[in-house]
């Protein structure tokens, strides 16, 4: 079992749209988590992070965590075809290399 | 600024090959990672330095795969006798901070990845 599943999709909806997207970890010494968006042959870049159980927002965009059910989600609200990309959720925890354990990814696509 | 950069972009070896793979940081970053992403996957932690010191090797998939980052900047992914499965992308990472407790300064910017397909 990976330490962190995600539903790989792909996913498509209609611009406008709200976008729900999902991980779930096995490790709940994880204390750290983050998502990231990736574009056709680019590297990932962040999108936000968060250490604590609730929600985040940042403009359309919020991240929320459940350490009960080892659950974390982000939600996309307004949804552009700009945000057609793969989304990858990950987590890690305080140490001395901070190495980040990523989810499959989630590819988005957002139609005009 | 500039951000981290990768050369070569793409590259293609005949198995058996020993390549080569660079990563400019971000100048003054002192955390320099690498991970490999398969295809339709997510990226995947082979290993991490702090300036020149490589305090991490454990996901390097076997002895031929080898880092270096000898002046605490530029850093090289050597792969020897390269074989199929070792075709993926390569992705460089870099990073403020030292220690690793999470905080902003920890966010690890990446650069676009060397992709490599072993014939």
């Amino acid at each position: 079992q990976k330490e962190v599943e995600q539903d790989p999709g792909p996913l498509s909806v209609p611009e406008g749209a709200i976008v729900s997207l999902n991980c779930t970890y096995s490790n709940s010494a994880f204390q750290y988590f983050m998502w990231y968006r990736q574009y056709s042959r680019k590297g990932p870049e962040l999108l936000m992070y968060t250490y604590s159980s609730g929600n985040k927002e940042d403009g359309r965009f919020t991240a929320q965590v459940d350490k009960s059910s080892k659950y974390i989600s982000l939600f996309i609200r307004d949804s552009q075809p700009s945000d057609s990309a793969t989304y990858l959720c990950a987590t890690g925890l305080p140490s001395n290399t901070g190495k980040l354990i990523f989810g499959q990814g989630t590819t988005l696509q957002v139609k005009p | 600024g500039a951000g981290v950069s990768q050369s070569p972009r793409y590259k293609v070896a005949k198995r058996g090959q020993d390549v080569a793979l660079r990563c400019d940081p971000i100048s003054g970053h002192v955390s320099l990672f690498w991970y490999q992403q398969a295809l339709g996957q997510g990226p995947e932690f082979l290993t991490y330095f702090q300036n020149e010191a490589q305090l991490d090797k454990s996901g390097l998939p076997s002895d031929r795969f080898f880092a270096e980052r000898p002046e605490g900047s530029v850093s090289t992914l050597k792969i020897q006798r390269t074989q199929q499965e070792d075709s993926a992308v390569y992705l460089c990472a870099s990073s403020l901070a030292m220690t690793h407790q999470y905080s902003i300064t920890d966010t690890q910017y990446f650069g676009p990845g060397t992709r490599l397909t072993v014939l």
